[in-house]
């Protein structure tokens, strides 16, 4: 079946650092891809996705590339804030409305 | 902006009780969603329903039910809490397909 694998968390890095959270996905077909962001004591937010090959998705200075050559959609920011502290979960979208997620991984920025 | 309320932040229930668990969205969505969330594990799918009175089994069905007597409001049943349960669960919607769902903040749920 179709399955969403992320890299292993916690990640802790310095303010101002790169950021980089691996996300690779096995389907068959064209999915929806996505990533959540979710907040201390909150739920998930969307926070980009891409709906087809080669399609960039950003927001808030994140960006991930949608690549169908190698099934991966890595998430990616230039410099990352305590603010940006939160679980980051990818996830896939094929058809059917419900979505497949990966587990999550844990990011946590230090000042 | 797209509203999907959960009616507890935090529950605490016992073994063997029937919990409800409500969630209410505003925008008209005929498509909600009811997800768990446990570490190392993600969000895994328990029922979906895409109209009022339909339901669809997810990944983790057992031990759940639905209900969806309006078209606002979804609600997950536990029948009977055990231990396993102890978890977050998540609400969701989406007006129709290629929509993101937009999520509720969740329900942490202990059965003790």
């Amino acid at each position: 079946g179709d399955s969403v694998t992320q890299m292993e968390g916690p990640v802790t890095l310095s303010e101002e650092a790169f950021l980089t959270i691996n996300c690779t996905y096995t389907a068959t077909g064209y999915p929806s891809l996505f990533w959540y962001v979710q907040y201390p004591g909150e739920g998930l937010q969307l926070l980009l996705k891409a709906t087809k090959a080669d399609d960039k998705g950003s927001n808030k200075g994140f960006e991930a590339t949608y690549r169908k050559e190698t099934t991966s959609f890595h998430l990616e920011k230039g410099s990352v804030q305590v603010s940006d502290s939160a679980v980051y979960f990818c996830a896939l979208r094929k058809g059917a409305q419900k979505l497949v997620f990966g587990q999550g991984t844990r990011l946590t920025i230090n000042p | 902006d797209v509203k999907v309320t959960q009616s507890s932040r935090y529950l605490v229930k016992r073994t063997g009780e029937k919990v409800f668990l409500e969630c209410v969205q505003d925008m008209d969505h005929e498509n909600m969603f009811w997800y768990r969330q446990d570490p190392g594990l993600g969000l895994r799918l328990i029922y979906f329903s895409y109209d009022v009175k339909m339901k669809e089994k997810g990944d983790i069905p057992e031990g759940y039910s639905v209900s969806r007597e309006k078209k606002e409001r979804f609600s997950l049943i536990l029948e009977s809490a055990s231990t396993n349960q102890t978890s977050m669960y998540l609400c969701a919607s989406i007006p129709g397909n290629n929509q993101p769902q937009h999520f509720g903040d969740g329900t942490r749920l202990s059965i003790l």
